[in-house]
C-alpha cells in the first residue's frame, strides 16, 4: 500500500537557519504530493503541493521538489522565523478504485528559537 | 467562505457516555474525511465520504464508532459508549471532487473521556 515516511522530530533551529525536513514515499504510479502545516491548536492547512515529477511547489519561502527517481519530496526554507514553529506533515494522494484516499506522514515538529 | 466548521471545539465526558461530533464542510465540496490525532498514533483516517456515501471506513477502530452524512452540508461522528482511550483531537476535512486535490481541515474537536 501507499506510505509516507518523514524524519523524526523535533527539529530545533535558531532564527534565520536553513531548514530541511525529509520526506520519502512509497506508491505505484504518480501520486500528488503535499506539505501541510499545523499551528498549535489549529487544523492542518495546505503549505504547498506538486502534482507531477520535477514540479516544484513553493509558498511563504518554503519549497519542495517532486523527485520521482528518489521518491522524495523534501521541504526546505532558506531562513526560518520563530513564526514557522509548527508541525509539518508530508502527504500523498493517489487514486485507488476511483477514489483518492490521502496518506499522511507522522508529522515533524519544528521549533525555532529567537 | 467560513471554512470547515466543527462542533463542539472541546468535549469532556465520562466513560460510557455517548459522544457526537459534528462537521459542516465547505459549500460545494463533495468529499469529506474524519481523522483522529493522538501523540501515539499521529493522524489516522477514520472514514471517507464521497457525495454523502461512505467509501472507505476501514479506519474506524471498532463498532463503537459510527459516522453519517445525511446531506452534503452535515456529517456526524458518534462514539457509543465512549472509553478513555478515545481521548484525542478529531478533525473533519473536505475537498472538491474525487481528485487528488487539497483537503481543507476544520479546527478540530478535542475529546477527553474520563
Amino acid at each position: 500500500g501507499n506510505s509516507v515516511t518523514q524524519m523524526e522530530g523535533p527539529v530545533t533551529l535558531s532564527e534565520e537557519a536553513f531548514l530541511t525536513i525529509n520526506c520519502t514515499y512509497t506508491a505505484t504510479g504518480y501520486p500528488s504530493l503535499f506539505w501541510y502545516v499545523q499551528y498549535p491548536g489549529e487544523g492542518l492547512q495546505l503549505l504547498l503541493k506538486a502534482t507531477k515529477a520535477d514540479d516544484k511547489g513553493s509558498n511563504k519561502g518554503f519549497e519542495a521538489t517532486y523527485r520521482k527517481e528518489t521518491t522524495s519530496f523534501h521541504l526546505e526554507k532558506g531562513s526560518v522565523q520563530v513564526s514557522d514553529s509548527a508541525v509539518y506533515f508530508c502527504a500523498l494522494s493517489k487514486s485507488s478504485g476511483g477514489s483518492y484516499i490521502p496518506t499522511f506522514g507522522r508529522g515533524t515538529s519544528l521549533i525555532v528559537h529567537p | 467562505d467560513a471554512g470547515v466548521i466543527q462542533s463542539p471545539r472541546h468535549e469532556v465526558t465520562e466513560m460510557g457516555q455517548e459522544v457526537t461530533l459534528r462537521c459542516k464542510p465547505i459549500s460545494g465540496h463533495n468529499s469529506l474525511f474524519w481523522y483522529r490525532q493522538t501523540m501515539m498514533r499521529g493522524l489516522e483516517l477514520l472514514i471517507y465520504f464521497n457525495n454523502n456515501v461512505p467509501i472507505d471506513d476501514s479506519g474506524m477502530p471498532e463498532d463503537r464508532f459510527s459516522a453519517k452524512m445525511p446531506n452534503a452540508s452535515f456529517s456526524t461522528l458518534k462514539i457509543q459508549p465512549s472509553e478513555p482511550r478515545d481521548s484525542a483531537v478529531y478533525f473533519c476535512a473536505s475537498k472538491w471532487g474525487p481528485t487528488a486535490d487539497t483537503q481543507y481541515f476544520g479546527p478540530g474537536t478535542r475529546l477527553t473521556v474520563l
